[in-house]
């Protein structure tokens, strides 16, 4: 099973709200991510956890908050997020081989 | 520094003939592994196949097969016997180590993408 999953699938929310998005995966991965995609680029990595630790911070703007609860569930809360914040966010697991598996996508759009 | 190089930024191929499309990298690293991912217009990042740096023979994944050339350092992926539903953004990705706080971890750096559309 190469399955992970992302609530919501869209949120659209305004730039004084706060709001969660969630990843979830059943693989045994030790290591999951955090990336944002604008359309027509390719996917820009956010944050790293390894054994639910946070490994890398790519230098994300603070209104960016990752969590990752156990090692099946990693979260990421969103505070005064600006308009131009409003891309495809993706969450992917990575086992020992490296190869990383992406969930679904959570389209958001920040007014 | 690692780099992946997508040249051809839209490919036009006519279902049920094959379709290559093209990939270079650039790396230092004596260990490294080279991957290919599906994006349809739905956003999922679907992976394809793997190929690493030590592999003698080249990978195949069903229709999917990856022609490694490791003198020119190249990775392209081969299509066989296109469907109406390849047409989606297709990425070539390939594994570094990043390093940050909490230490080093394998991340993906990608290459700008090619979309391919597949004509009835």
């Amino acid at each position: 099973d190469t399955e992970v999953t992302q609530t919501p699938k869209h949120l659209v929310m305004g730039m004084t709200n706060k709001k969660s998005l969630k990843c979830e995966q059943h693989m045994g991965h030790r290591a999951m991510y955090w990336y944002k995609q604008k359309a027509k680029k390719p996917p820009e990595l956010m944050f790293v956890y390894s054994y639910e630790k946070l490994s890398i911070n790519e230098s994300v703007p603070s209104r960016f908050s990752p969590e990752c609860p156990n090692s099946s569930l990693l979260n990421l809360h969103l505070h005064a997020l600006q308009p131009e914040d409003s891309a495809l966010y993706l969450c992917a697991s990575g086992g020992s081989t490296d190869t990383q598996y992406f969930g679904p996508g959570t389209r958001l759009t920040v007014l | 520094a690692q780099k992946i190089t997508q040249t051809q930024p839209g490919m036009f191929v006519q279902e049920k003939e094959a379709v290559t499309l093209d990939c270079t990298y650039d790396t230092s690293d004596p260990s490294y592994g080279l991957f290919w991912y599906k994006q349809p217009s739905s956003g999922e990042m679907i992976f394809l196949i793997y190929q690493g740096s030590y592999d003698q023979q080249n990978a195949t994944e069903g229709r999917y097969s990856l022609n490694f050339q490791k003198a020119r350092k190249s990775a392209n992926l081969v299509i066989s016997a296109s469907q109406l539903g390849d047409s989606a953004m297709y990425f070539c990705a390939m594994r570094v180590i990043g390093w940050g706080s909490g230490g080093s971890n394998y991340k993906l750096t990608f290459g700008k993408g090619t979309l391919l559309t597949v004509n009835p």
